[in-house]
């Protein structure tokens, strides 16, 4: 079974420094998909970034980074310059074969003025 | 960029009635939706995978006479909670994938549940 483990349930970071959220992962099988996602206070689930199994490249969109480890089996995401609009739920998330998505439980990252 | 919406964003009923979410791709087709549903500070889970034209299928745990989906459409996928009870009051999303692409799936703005 697959399985999303995120570590850090809350973290505070200085505006304009990067953070990094961690991200391990569980699965048997060869080809999957990790994802990114945050998540406002207004709820709604905001795509941030994509990572394939097969992909030999770590994943970049912008100011988000995901640092792909296959063999430790982590997907850490990776912000850079962070921003006050940055404090968010931010979920960890893999897609297996079968096209389900299984969520982590989240990070709440609030970005310090 | 792919837009998923959904109907009613809030709603707030007794306990007893029942209710009729909708979640619409409004840009593209989706022959597979998914509902999830998330508690007060807790990650997204999944109920259920919406397919077009067929029966849906129901995660572990899941009541599927109580949690009614129906994928009537390429761009529509109905949850009904039937005889809503407080303990369904939730945060319902549903997603879409794009049909033909694998790897993205939309959210939608999702639907505050609130059953008295």
């Amino acid at each position: 079974a697959q399985k999303i483990t995120q570590t850090q349930p809350g973290m505070f970071v200085q505006e304009k420094e990067a953070v990094t959220l961690d991200c391990t992962y569980d699965t048997s099988d060869q080809s999957y998909g990790l994802f990114w996602y945050k998540q406002p206070s207004s709820g709604e689930m905001i795509f941030l970034i994509y990572q394939g199994s097969y992909d030999e490249q770590n994943a970049t969109e912008g100011r988000y980074s995901l640092n792909f480890q296959k063999a430790r089996k982590s997907a850490n995401l990776v912000i850079s310059a962070s921003q006050l609009g940055d404090s968010a739920m931010y979920f960890c998330a893999m897609r297996a074969p079968d096209d389900k998505i299984i969520f982590g439980k989240g990070t709440r990252l609030h970005i310090l003025p | 960029g792919a837009v998923v919406s959904q109907h009613p964003s809030w709603v707030i009923c007794k306990s007893g009635t029942s209710v009729k979410i909708e979640c619409r791709s409004l840009d593209f087709q989706a022959t597979t939706m998914f509902w999830y549903r998330q508690f007060p500070k807790q990650s997204l889970m999944l109920m259920a995978t919406s397919n077009e034209g067929s029966k849906a299928t129901y995660e572990q745990g899941v009541e599927k006479d109580k949690f009614l989906i129906n994928h009537a459409s390429l761009t529509l996928s109905t949850l009904t909670v039937t005889s809503a009870h407080p303990e369904d009051s939730s945060f319902y999303i549903c997603s879409a994938r794009r049909t033909g692409v694998l790897q993205t799936q939309y959210f939608g703005p999702g639907t505050r549940l609130l059953v008295l």
